[in-house]
Order: structure tokens, then sequence, then C-alpha cells
């Protein structure tokens, strides 16, 4: 199992371009969702879901859209980028997004937006 | 308003020697509590967890404790050895609401030979 997948590593954009994060899982996860970090705090939720074809937000929702067309795959899409989305990204998934069940992390997309 | 806390950004123990690191929270709400490492260029991953009806909870060379009281938890790791370097994230959520963690910002231990 190759786990959690993103692309890309590294982005750079400029404000106001649009791009797409992508996020993929080959463990039949249910659960999986996108975090960012940021220098001195925690990971904080973007947007999750429990299923394909249901999403839902997190604590830091705007700017950012997600759909989730298939099991496996569950992209980040960024419409407008500002440099407050500067950041590094974790798409993560778990078998159902229980409190007990185990989330995967991929390594992170790190984007920079000028 | 940080609602799970890592006051110490950075913590530096010798090989063999216990490293105890620290998370406070604040939400009464979490009854769940997760430790994740860290290490350059890579994803969390999960380490060690508890519920709030424990106290304690212990993996190997890993011991969480949770006191409920004081909305404090640690994590003990005895012995420390070099390849536990890297950042450590405390993270909180309710019951049956994973989906909803909550992070610390970090403690980046350092294990030195």
């Amino acid at each position: 199992n190759a786990g959690v997948t993103q692309t890309p590593k590294f982005q750079v954009l400029k404000t106001g371009q649009s791009m797409t994060l992508q996020c993929a899982q080959d463990m039949n996860h249910e659960y999986m969702s996108w975090y960012r970090q940021d220098p001195g705090m925690g990971l904080r939720l973007i947007h999750y879901s429990v299923g394909a074809g249901i999403t839902d937000q997190g604590e830091v929702p705007n700017g950012y859209n997600v759909s989730r067309s298939t099991t496996e795959d569950f992209p980040l899409r960024l419409l407008s980028a500002a440099p407050s989305q500067t950041s590094v990204y974790f798409c993560a998934s778990s078998y159902s997004g229980a409190s007990t069940d185990t989330q995967y992390f991929g390594p992170g997309t790190r984007l920079t937006v000028l | 308003d940080q609602q799970v806390k890592q006051n110490s950004p950075s913590l530096s123990v010798q090989e063999g020697r216990i490293s105890i690191l620290n998370c406070d929270y604040t939400n009464s709400m979490f009854d769940y509590f997760l430790w994740y490492k860290k290490y350059p260029a890579e994803g969390p991953t999960f380490l060690i967890s508890i519920s709030s009806i424990k106290d304690k909870n212990e993996d190997g060379r890993f011991t969480v404790f949770l006191n409920k009281s004081a909305k404090h938890l640690s994590l003990h790791i005895v012995p420390s050895q070099p390849g536990d370097s890297a950042v450590y994230f405390c993270a909180a959520c309710s019951w049956g609401s994973a989906r909803q963690l909550t992070f610390g910002s970090g403690t980046q231990l350092t294990v030195l030979p």
C-alpha cells in the first residue's frame, strides 16, 4: 500500500491564481480530511469528508473548496490564492472517522503564495 | 484562542533519560486525546492515545498521563533514543468527533547522543 499520497510536494503561486492539491489513499478509508499547518501553530482542519459525495467544513474553510467523487481521492481547490494561504497542507484518512480510528497523514504540500 | 496548548516549543534530553512533553487544554468537551510524532518533510504519525475514562495508557517506551481536573496531559518517553528526535503534537477531540481534531502547536524534542 502507498498509504496517503499528496501532489505536488512544493508549489509557488501568484496572488489570484488557482490550483488543486491532490490527495489519494489506497486503504479504502471512508474518512478523509485536509489540514493546514502554519509556523507556531498546530494543524487546523480545513474540510473533511465521511464518504464519497459527502463533505463538510472544518475550522478554517474560507478560500478552499473540496469534492469527493470517489473513495480514493479528495482534492483541495484554491480558487483565488492569497498570501495568507501560504502554508503546509496535509491530507489525512482513517477507516471511519471515529475517534479511535488512527488517522494516516500524507507527506504534505508546501505552498507559497506570492 | 488556542484550546490545546503546548507551551514548550522545544526540549532537549540526553539519550537514555526520560523525556516529558506537556499539553494543556481548555475545552471541557474534549474526552479523547492523542499524540502524534512528525519528522521533517513527513506527515504526522500516530503515537499513542488516551480516553478520558483512563488516567494512564502505556505502549512500550511511551506512556501518556491524563489529569482531567487540571486539564493536563503529558507524554513520557523512557528511555529516550536519538530516533525519537521529532516534533510531537498533542491533539484532542470529543468522542465520536475525530473529524474535529484540535492540535497543539507542537514541541520539538531533541535527544542528544
